[in-house]
C-alpha cells in the first residue's frame, strides 16, 4: 500500500520568513495530494491540494509543489505569520475504483517566532 | 449546514466496556471514513465506507467495528475497549469529483476517548 514519509517533524521559524515542509509517496500511481492545517483542540481542515496534472499550484501565501519522477511534493508558506502555527499534514491517494482513500503523513508542527 | 459532527465530544471508559461513537454528515456525502489521532502518528485510517450499507478495513481496524446503515450515518464500535485504543478520534466524509476520483475530505471535530 502507499507510504507517505513527512519531514520536518517540528519546525519553527521567524514571523515574516518561509517554511518548507516536504512529503515523499511510495505509490507511482497516486494522483491527488492534499495538505491539511490542524490548530491545536481543532479538526484538520483543507488548505491546498494538487492533481498530478499540474507541477505547481499557488494561493496567496501558500503554494504546493510536485515532482512526480521523484514521488515527492512540498508546502511552501511565505512571509509567515502567527496564525500560521498548526500542525500540517500531507496525504496521498490514487485511484482504486470506487474504494478512494487518502494516507496521511505524520504531521509537522510548524511554530512561528514573533 | 452542520457539516460532519460527532458524539460524543469526550469519553472516559473501563478496560473492557463497550462504546458506539456517532458520525452524521448532511453533505450527501458517498464516502465516510474513521481516523484515530496519535501523538507523532499523524491520521490513520481504522475503516471506511463507500456507500450505505458498505464498510472496508483501513489501516488499523482490530477491536474496532463499523456500520453505515444510513448514508449520512457512520457509527464505529468499540466492543471491548483497552487502554491501547486511548486516542483522538476522527470522522470524515468526502464526495468524488467527476470520473478523476479527485476528493477533499470534511473532518468532525472529533472524540476524545480515554480508556482506563
Amino acid at each position: 500500500g502507499e507510504n507517505v514519509e513527512q519531514h520536518p517533524s517540528t519546525l519553527s521559524v521567524q514571523e515574516g520568513d518561509s517554511a518548507v515542509i516536504k512529503c515523499t509517496y511510495s505509490d507511482s500511481a497516486s494522483n491527488y495530494f492534499p495538505w491539511y492545517k490542524q490548530e491545536l483542540g481543532k479538526r484538520p481542515q483543507l488548505i491546498i491540494d494538487i492533481r498530478s496534472n499540474v507541477g505547481e499550484k499557488k494561493d496567496q501565501r501558500i503554494a504546493v509543489t510536485l515532482n512526480k519522477t521523484a514521488k515527492h511534493f512540498s508546502l511552501h508558506i511565505t512571509e509567515t505569520q502567527p496564525e500560521d502555527s498548526a500542525v500540517y499534514f500531507c496525504a496521498a491517494s490514487r485511484p482504486n475504483f470506487g474504494n478512494e482513500k487518502l494516507t496521511f503523513g505524520t504531521g509537522t508542527r510548524l511554530t512561528i517566532i514573533p | 449546514n452542520a457539516g460532519v459532527t460527532q458524539t460524543p465530544k469526550f469519553r472516559v471508559l473501563k478496560t473492557g466496556q463497550s462504546m458506539t461513537l456517532l458520525c452524521a454528515q448532511d453533505m450527501n456525502h458517498e464516502y465516510m471514513y474513521w481516523y484515530r489521532q496519535d501523538p507523532g502518528m499523524g491520521l490513520r485510517l481504522i475503516h471506511y465506507s463507500v456507500g450505505e450499507g458498505t464498510t472496508a478495513k483501513g489501516e488499523v481496524p482490530d477491536g474496532y467495528n463499523v456500520s453505515r446503515l444510513k448514508k449520512q450515518n457512520f457509527l464505529l464500535g468499540l466492543e471491548s475497549a483497552a487502554p491501547s485504543q486511548t486516542s483522538v478520534y476522527f470522522c470524515a466524509s468526502s464526495y468524488v469529483r467527476s470520473r478523476l476520483t479527485y476528493y477533499e475530505q470534511y473532518f468532525g471535530p472529533g472524540t476524545r476517548l480515554t480508556v482506563t
